[in-house]
């Protein structure tokens, strides 16, 4: 079955640097885009980067533009999301999600993984 | 990349029907049919429900449909349940090659 993982996550202090990781299992990862989705504490989902099934294509929320770096490793069925110049407006769990084949939405999700950017 | 806007909150009574909205623009919800819907209980990941306006995936019970009409999105669940309890976001493709979710629905089932 579609597996997904996001690990890295944990408390950061304002303006350093962390690295999320999502590890996938069950299916072809090199065939899909990819994306990261954020949820603020008590708040809605964000919408942060996607990544297409090669790599070739990679999109960002103007939010995180600059700053963050979306990638993967299709050896390692892994991606990955570089944020640096972290702030407390990114405090959040962080999910990975799969893009649903060849269409738009999100078909499978993580669990998460939760970013605190605190002093 | 505004939020698609959603109503905070929605209730309906076990067995009715209740309806979620969702605006954008035309550079989004109008200007594609690429709108999904979420679920998410407490504490748990969001669940794919509706995609491309209307359709479900399998396993996604028919008492969840969508539709659309010009920039505007809707989600209605139908023969309403206590397990239907939870938030349920919108989300669109948009003209950037971006993606975009509304803030949320609070559904409370009565």
């Amino acid at each position: 079955q579609v597996q997904l993982v996001e690990s890295g996550g944990g408390v950061v202090q304002p303006g350093r640097s962390l690295r999320l990781s999502c590890a996938a299992s069950g299916f072809t990862f090199r065939s899909y885009a990819m994306h990261w989705i954020r949820q603020a504490p008590g708040k809605g989902l964000e919408w942060v980067a996607v990544i297409s099934y090669d790599g070739s294509h990679i999109y960002y929320a103007d939010s995180v533009k600059g700053r963050f770096t979306i990638s993967r490793d299709n050896s390692k069925n892994t991606m990955y999301l570089q944020m640096s110049t972290l702030g407390a407006d990114d405090t959040a769990v962080y999910f990975c999600a799969r893009e649903i084949y060849g269409d738009y939405g999100f078909d499978h999700w993580g669990q998460g993984t939760l970013v605190t950017v605190s002093s | 990349q505004s939020a698609l806007t959603q109503p905070a909150s929605v209730s309906g009574s076990p067995g009715q029907s209740i309806a979620i909205s969702c605006t954008g623009t035309s550079s989004d919800v109008g200007g594609y049919n690429y709108v999904s819907w979420y679920q998410q209980h407490p504490g748990k990941a969001p669940k794919l429900m509706i995609y491309d306006v209307s359709n479900r995936p399998s396993g996604v019970s028919d008492r969840f449909s969508g539709s659309k009409s010009g920039n505007t999105a809707s989600l209605t669940i139908s023969g309403l349940q206590a397990e239907d309890e939870a938030d349920y976001y919108c989300s669109s493709y948009t003209s950037s090659s971006t993606r975009v979710f509304g803030g949320g629905t609070k559904l409370t089932v009565l």
